[in-house]
């Protein structure tokens, strides 16, 4: 069952913040995020595991809620490198990972 | 740079053709996971191979098969191409076939079938 994400696509100015959310029907045992520039391979960002823990990389962060089977993904005065579609892949028990449709994020001088 | 490789980087078949992909692993990693991305799309899990084995397969038709070898690179073939088969393929490679592990994707192979 492929995780749901929201936005579809959101536009900002630099210095502007967002908030990506990945909603599952299963229950969950990772939640992995990856940033795509156009034209180029996935690039990994983070990796949560059952637990609800939150992780942190420089100015994104992610949480993990178990119960709610969801993740979201928070950017914080957002750069122009921070440009991409954004994808959450999920995986839970044997299940491999499977990704979401991807929220695209424009970053606007 | 994931240190993964994807050979080519870009292909055209026609229709009914056969194709080859390849896919070199990072240093240390034993399993290799095989993905479609249509234009537009999240990647879809095509399979995994894990030591050699088959370790996980999506809903793929016989059709998409793969091989891992001792090196731990990996082919991806797909026979009888169809129209719908145009798309991005990547790989990615992790140290093991956890679902706690970390997957760094190659740079792609784009498939273009005519």
């Amino acid at each position: 069952q492929q995780p749901v994400q929201s936005p579809q696509a959101v536009i900002l100015r630099e210095g502007e913040d967002a908030v990506i959310n990945c909603s599952s029907s299963k229950a969950l045992y990772s939640v992995h995020w990856y940033r795509q520039k156009h034209g180029e391979a996935p690039v990994f960002l983070m990796i949560l595991l059952k637990g609800g823990e939150q992780k942190g990389h420089e100015k994104i962060s992610a949480s993990f809620n178990e119960k709610k089977q969801q993740s979201s993904l928070y950017l914080t005065a957002s750069q122009l490198s921070y440009s991409g579609t954004y994808f959450c892949g999920t995986a839970g028990g044997a299940q491999k990972l499977v990704f979401g449709q991807g929220t695209r994020l424009t970053i606007n001088p | 740079e994931t240190g993964v490789t994807q050979s080519p980087t870009h292909l055209i078949k026609t229709r009914g053709q056969q194709v080859t992909l390849r896919c070199s692993s990072q240093s240390g990693h034993n399993t290799v996971s095989w993905y479609q991305q249509a234009l537009g799309q999240g990647p879809q899990f095509i399979f995994q191979y894990y030591r050699e084995e088959e370790n996980g397969r999506g809903n793929f038709p016989p059709r998409f098969s793969g091989l891992q070898f001792p090196n731990y690179s990996s082919e991806l073939n797909v026979n009888a191409l169809e129209l719908d088969d145009s798309a991005l393929y990547l790989c990615a490679s992790s140290r093991t076939s956890g679902v706690q592990e970390t997957q760094y994707f190659g740079p792609g192979t784009r498939l273009l079938v005519l």
